[in-house]
Formats: C-alpha cells, structure tokens, sequence
C-alpha cells in the first residue's frame, strides 16, 4: 500500500534562514512518481515539481532545491533564504503506476516565514 | 499551461439540499478525473476515481449514493453532494490527468469549492 509521510506539521522560521521540509514514502511499485504542491491560504494547489522514480538527480529551481534518496525512501524539499511568501502548507505526495494513477497526499507541513 | 475550472468556488447551502459541483478541462481531454476532500487544516483525502463513460470508483469509507460522481464528457465530471449535511462542509478539490500524458501526465488541480452547509 502506498503511504506518505510528513513527520512535520508545522515548522517557523525567520526570513532568510533556509528550511527544509521532509517526506518519506512507502511503495512497492518500482515506476512512481513524487510531487510537491504548494497551498496557500486561498487553498489552490500550486505544482511545484514532479520526480520519477528512476530519476534521483536532485534539482534545483530558483531558491527550491529537492533531495530524492530512493535508499531512504525521502523526497525533501529545501528552501533556501525564506521569505515571508511561502508561508504556506506545502504538501508531498505520490502516484504509484499500478493504482490508476491516483495521487496520495501526505499530511501537510504549515510554513510560516516570519518577517 | 493546463487549466481545470471548478464551479462552483463557493457553496451555501441549507441542510438537506443536494449541492452540485462541476470540474471542467478546459484545453485538453481528461479520461480520468479524481474528487479529493479537504477539511481544515487536514490533507486532501481522495474521495473518488471519476472514469468517463463508466462508474466512478469510490475510496473506502466513501458513501457512494451521497457523493454522485458523473463523468459525462471528457471535459467535464461532477460531483453531487446529496442531501448535505453540516458535517459535509469542507473543500472539495478536482484533478484531472489530460489522456496524452498517461501515467506520466501531470495532473492539474481545480481551484477547489468550498462548501458550507447550515
């Protein structure tokens, strides 16, 4: 059954310091995907990356950078000089190939960035 | 990029009504559509897989004649809230998979509709 987990329900910091943001996932498909998705308060989903499970390189967006260590089952998300903008829940989630295709979600982190 | 619409963004209504919502594609075909649920300050629970021309397919615990899924088009499913009880107050979210991309297609979410029943 596939699960995910994100052991942190609320983080806060100060603006500028970097954060890191945990997920750990449970699958027993080989073909899957990770995703995050950013919440803000008007409640839209916004897309913020897409991994496959045959990809580890670690990427980096801008000030976003993603951990994926299929050894570890992770998929962490950091984001690095915090502003007060991405105060939002930030959600981990995954799609396994053989259970059409739908997405799980793990339970949220709350990210406050304090002025 | 992709767009999925909701309609409504919001909902009031009284106890006992039935509440529709729609979810739309609105530039690309969707065979799949997913109807997720979202109370305050919880995770989006996965309601239903809405397959268009067939029965949706419900997640455990989800009351199938209270939440009508209809997958009419390959543009559009709705979903009915019948009967809707305050406890059926939340945000439902939609999401939609366009058929070209298959497994490896992103799925784009709608803005969600926040329902609140008195």
């Amino acid at each position: 059954a596939q699960k995910v987990t994100q052991a942190q329900t609320e983080i806060s910091v100060v603006e500028k310091e970097d954060v890191t943001l945990d997920c750990v996932y449970e699958t027993r498909d080989t073909t899957y995907y990770l995703f995050w998705y950013k919440q803000p308060p008007s409640g839209e989903l916004v897309f913020l990356i897409r991994r496959n499970s045959f990809d580890e390189q670690n990427e980096i967006s801008g000030r976003y950078s993603w951990n994926f260590q299929k050894s570890t089952s992770s998929f962490n998300f950091t984001i690095t000089a915090s502003q007060v903008v991405d105060s939002a829940v930030y959600f981990c989630a995954l799609r396994e190939m053989d259970s059409s295709y739908k997405l799980i979600f793990g339970s949220g982190t709350r990210l406050l960035v304090r002025p | 990029g992709a767009v999925v619409s909701q309609h409504p963004s919001w909902v009031i209504c009284k106890s006992g009504t039935s509440v529709k919502i729609e979810c739309r594609s609105l530039d690309f075909q969707a065979t799949t559509m997913f109807w997720y649920r979202q109370f305050p300050k919880q995770s989006l629970m996965l309601m239903a897989t809405s397959n268009e021309g067939s029965k949706a397919t419900y997640e455990q615990g989800v009351e199938k004649d209270k939440f009508l899924i209809n997958h009419a088009s390959l543009t559009l499913s709705t979903l009915t809230v019948t009967s809707a009880h305050p406890e059926d107050s939340s945000f439902y979210i939609c999401s939609a998979s366009a058929i070209a991309g298959g497994f490896t297609g992103e799925l784009f979410f709608g803005e969600g509709s926040r329902l609140t029943v008195l």
